[in-house]
């Protein structure tokens, strides 16, 4: 079964650090390029960060640039997300998905087809 | 980054309606437009991809057109299951989303 486990999210303080981890099962996790979206509460849908398959190809939203981290270790089948200097805006359900291409003809269109079940971040003031 | 713009924010309808919701691009996203379905609790679920391409395993009732910079979906035949937040996004600039459109049911 295709799967995504996220873990790590937790409350923390405004100005903490916090680490999450993405767990692929089911694929070939080194084959695909993946990225991090955020749900703040009672809120839509943020893309925060992707990461190509061989980490060659690194993409943040503005709001999060010098304060995330996007990695991912291949062999062990996991994705992170370093995020420095919390705030009270970081608050959110953080999911994992797999940024699939669907079609390569005739250039390759992305999208989303796989997502845990997400983790939940809260910055405290 | 591309800035994507919903519209309406929410909807009311009822089983059988036909609904369409639209989704504007401040510059072109060419086809690299998706849509998803989120239900509450739950991640969101891949419904159509490069504008108009449905992913295996979602009902025929949804579709996808346009390009550019204006883009739809529509539910022919709204079942209560269909009733959710859409999300559309594109991939043509890193990745954004658009604020969401709640259907509800009328």
């Amino acid at each position: 079964e295709v799967q995504l486990v996220e873990s790590g999210g937790a409350l923390v303080q405004s100005g903490g650090s916090l680490r999450l981890s993405c767990a692929a099962s089911g694929f070939t996790f080194s084959t695909y390029s993946m990225s991090w979206v955020r749900q703040a509460p009672g809120k839509g849908l943020e893309w925060v960060s992707h990461i190509s398959s061989s980490s060659s190809t690194i993409y943040y939203v503005d709001s999060v640039k010098g304060r995330f981290t996007i990695s991912r270790d291949n062999a062990n089948n996991s994705l992170y997300l370093e995020m420095n200097s919390l705030r009270a805006e970081d608050t959110a359900v953080y999911f994992c998905a797999r940024d699939n291409v669907l079609a390569a003809t005739p250039s390759y269109y992305y999208a989303m087809d796989v997502w845990g079940q997400g983790t939940a971040v809260t910055v405290s003031s | 980054d591309i800035q994507m713009t919903q519209s309406p924010s929410s909807l009311s309808a009822s089983v059988g309606d036909r609904v369409t919701i639209t989704c504007r691009a401040r510059q072109s996203a060419s086809r690299y437009l998706n849509w998803y379905q989120q239900k509450p609790g739950k991640p969101p679920k891949l419904l159509i991809y490069a504008a108009s391409t449905l992913q295996s395993g979602v009902p025929s009732r949804f579709s996808g057109s346009g390009g550019g910079t204006e883009f739809t979906l529509t539910i022919n035949s709204l079942q209560p299951e269909d009733f959710a937040v859409y999300y559309c996004q594109q991939s043509y600039s890193a990745r954004t989303f658009g604020q969401g459109t709640k259907v509800e049911i009328k």
